[in-house]
């Protein structure tokens, strides 16, 4: 069974870093790209940027590119999405999910890591 | 960008009904084309990829259609667990566009 677990919700404070995980069981982790997609609360979905684990390439939104940065640790098969300093908009749930070849769709889905910045 | 426009953004029905959601590209997107469920509270679930093809485990009440820029999300009688927001994602060219969303609710 596929499987995408992601680590639990965080609260933290505008300026701290942050990173979150998603891990992958069920399938050969490095052989389909791993995407972020951001929910602002009551909002819609946003995409945020695509890993290739086989050889880290990543792919971000311009709306996110100067912001977040993705990148993959091999020897747990886990992708991370990082932070070097928090803002409050960042408040919102976060999902990774795994990318199915051309064309490209989210065919499974991590739970959501609920990411609280406050002050 | 490609823009996408998806509509409308709420919808009110009974269990039953036939409903359908549209997106409208602003160009040709061939079969880059797909449908997510959300639940409160819950990750978005794939519905439909590739414009028309069923994922493996939904029920066929849920049927999508259309071709170049035009596309729908049709379910034929709502049943109750049917109650949700439903989004259309184009997967064509980069960046990764998601429609803004259609809440699906009980009349």
């Amino acid at each position: 069974e596929v499987q995408l677990v992601q680590s639990g919700a965080e609260v933290k404070k505008p300026g701290e870093s942050l990173r979150i995980s998603c891990k992958g069981s069920g399938y050969s982790f490095i052989n389909y790209w791993i995407t972020w997609v951001r929910q602002m609360p009551g909002r819609g979905l946003e995409w945020m940027g695509t890993i290739d684990p086989n050889d880290s390439y990543t792919n971000y939104s311009p709306s996110f590119e100067d912001h977040v940065s993705i990148s993959y640790d091999e020897s747990i098969s886990a992708v991370y999405l990082q932070w070097n300093s928090l803002e409050a908009s960042d408040t919102a749930m976060y999902f990774c999910a795994k990318v199915h070849r051309r064309p490209f769709y989210f065919d499974y889905w991590g739970q959501g890591t609920l990411v609280t910045v406050s002050s | 960008d490609i823009q996408m426009t998806q509509s409308p953004s709420s919808l009110s029905a009974s269990v039953g009904d036939r409903v359908t959601i549209t997106c409208r590209a602003s160009l040709n997107i061939s079969n880059y084309l797909h449908w997510y469920q959300q639940k409160p509270g819950k990750a978005p679930k794939l519905l439909i990829y590739s414009v028309s093809t069923l994922q493996s485990g939904v029920p066929s009440r849920f049927s999508g259609s259309g071709s170049g820029t035009d596309f729908a999300l049709t379910i034929s009688s709502l049943q109750p667990e049917d109650f949700a927001t439903y989004y259309c994602q184009l997967t064509y060219g980069a960046p990764c566009t998601f429609g803004q969303g259609t809440k699906l609710e009980i009349k």
